[in-house]
């Protein structure tokens, strides 16, 4: 069965300085992973997606994630966090044998300090 | 433009008065889907739809109804509301199963007194 495990609930950077938001799946298969961010009292935007091509995904902002299958982890990063980074960010995974189900982790939520 | 609506994006109701919220996109999608949102639990998917007249139960679908009777449209159906259903409610669309990057509604938020 798919799950998605987000190390942290909330995470806390200085402006300027890098972010790393962990995700760890599971899946039986080659699955799709992404990340989606959410802004206060706003929807879901697609910040990247891994689909078995390159494991060094690159996403808009700034953003990146690793797909590791050895340790099927699919971390999120960004070298220098900006202000307008502060929002919830969901690691999302889904596969065919899930049967297409969708599966999100918990969330984490990056506060960003000037 | 390119979007995924839902209506009413605000409702407060009371245990067991049946409602609806209507869920419609324009970017000829197969697939749809429907998840709530509560603090802590990240979104959950509800129901999906891989197409018209096609739809599976996700993770929490107690409670809930769906129907995809046209490609565009995917109403979400509470027969007896009760109040562990108040929660944010995303409907969501992609162009097809396995390829389920989504794009999502504004949000609904519910309230069931």
């Amino acid at each position: 069965a798919q799950s998605v495990t987000q190390l942290d609930s909330h995470v806390s950077v200085s402006e300027g300085t890098p972010v790393l938001l962990r995700c760890n799946y599971s899946s039986s298969y080659s699955p799709s992973l992404f990340w989606y961010v959410q802004h206060p009292n706003k929807g879901l935007q697609l910040l990247l997606k891994y689909t078995s091509a390159a494991t060094l995904v690159k996403g808009i902002n700034g953003f990146e994630a690793e797909f590791k299958k050895s340790e099927t982890s699919f971390h999120l990063t960004k070298p220098s966090a900006h202000m307008s980074d502060a929002a919830e960010y969901f690691c999302v995974v889904s596969d065919r044998a899930g049967g297409f189900k969708t599966i999100f982790g918990a969330g984490t939520r990056l506060f960003v300090k000037a | 433009e390119a979007q995924v609506t839902q209506n009413p994006r605000y409702l407060i109701t009371v245990t067991g008065k049946k409602l609806t919220v209507t869920c419609s996109q324009n970017m000829n999608h197969e697939y749809m889907s429907w998840y709530r949102q509560d603090p802590g639990l990240g979104l959950r998917q509800i129901y999906y739809s891989m197409n018209v007249e096609v739809t599976d139960k996700g993770d929490v679908p107690e409670g809930y109804k769906v129907s995809r009777k046209e490609k565009r449209n995917f109403p979400l159906i509470l027969e007896s509301p009760s109040p562990n259903q108040t929660s944010l409610y995303f409907c969501a669309s992609s162009p097809a199963a396995g390829t389920p990057e989504q794009f999502f509604g504004p949000g609904t938020r519910l309230t069931v007194l």
